[in-house]
């Protein structure tokens, strides 16, 4: 079945950076996409970018642009999502999903928390 | 970038109840369009594609219509465990973008 199993929650303080995994199981690994999507506290839903697994190829949503990277490591069927100089608006769940031509899957989510 | 916009942001119903959330597109998206539930606490889950077709295991309570701008999202008989927040989003494009939401309670 398939799965994707985060990593744990982070705290870090504003101007740091965070780098969330994302573990796949279950299924070909370099033939999905993999989207990033967050979720601030009692907020809706947020599409940061998605990253094609097989060649590394990346799309972010401009908001994110020069602040986000997506990576994988095709070795351990993981994606990471690293978000840089961190602010309090960027306290939220980060989620990855699996993108079968539409979202299927999700993560079970992270939780990052900015504070100095 | 196309904008989602949910209709009610909430609503409150009654166990059996059949309803409605309707979601429209600034512009035309064919049927490239997802419905997800979101439980407190929990990741979002999918439910519904290409506008219409239900995902893998999604009871068949669960309905999804429409094309071009306008679509439904209908549960026929609901069911204290369909209580949650339902998301429209459009993936004809990127950015893909999310409706704001329609929280579905008890009344």
């Amino acid at each position: 079945q398939v799965q994707l199993v985060q990593s744990g929650a982070e705290v870090k303080k504003p101007g740091a950076s965070v780098k969330v995994s994302c573990k796949a199981s279950g299924y070909t690994f370099t033939s999905y996409y993999m989207h990033w999507v967050r979720q601030a506290p009692g907020q809706g839903l947020e599409w940061m970018g998605i990253i094609n697994p097989s060649g590394g190829g990346t799309n972010y949503a401009q908001k994110f642009q020069g602040r986000v990277t997506m990576t994988r490591d095709t070795s351990t069927s993981t994606v990471y999502m690293e978000l840089s100089s961190l602010r309090s608006e960027d306290t939220a769940v980060y989620y990855c999903a699996r993108d079968a031509g539409n979202i299927d899957y999700w993560g079970q989510g992270t939780l990052v928390t900015v504070s100095s | 970038d196309i904008q989602m916009t949910q209709s009610p942001s909430s609503l409150s119903a009654s166990v059996g109840d059949r309803v409605t959330i309707t979601c429209r597109a600034s512009q035309g998206i064919s049927n490239y369009l997802a419905w997800f539930q979101q439980k407190p606490g929990k990741a979002p889950k999918s439910l519904i594609y290409a506008a219409s077709s239900l995902q893998s295991g999604v009871p068949s309570k669960f309905s999804g219509s429409g094309s071009g701008t306008d679509f439904t999202l209908t549960i026929s008989s609901l069911q204290p465990e369909d209580f949650a927040t339902y998301y429209c989003q459009q993936y004809e494009s990127y950015p893909l973008t999310f409706g704001g939401g329609t929280k579905v309670e008890i009344k």
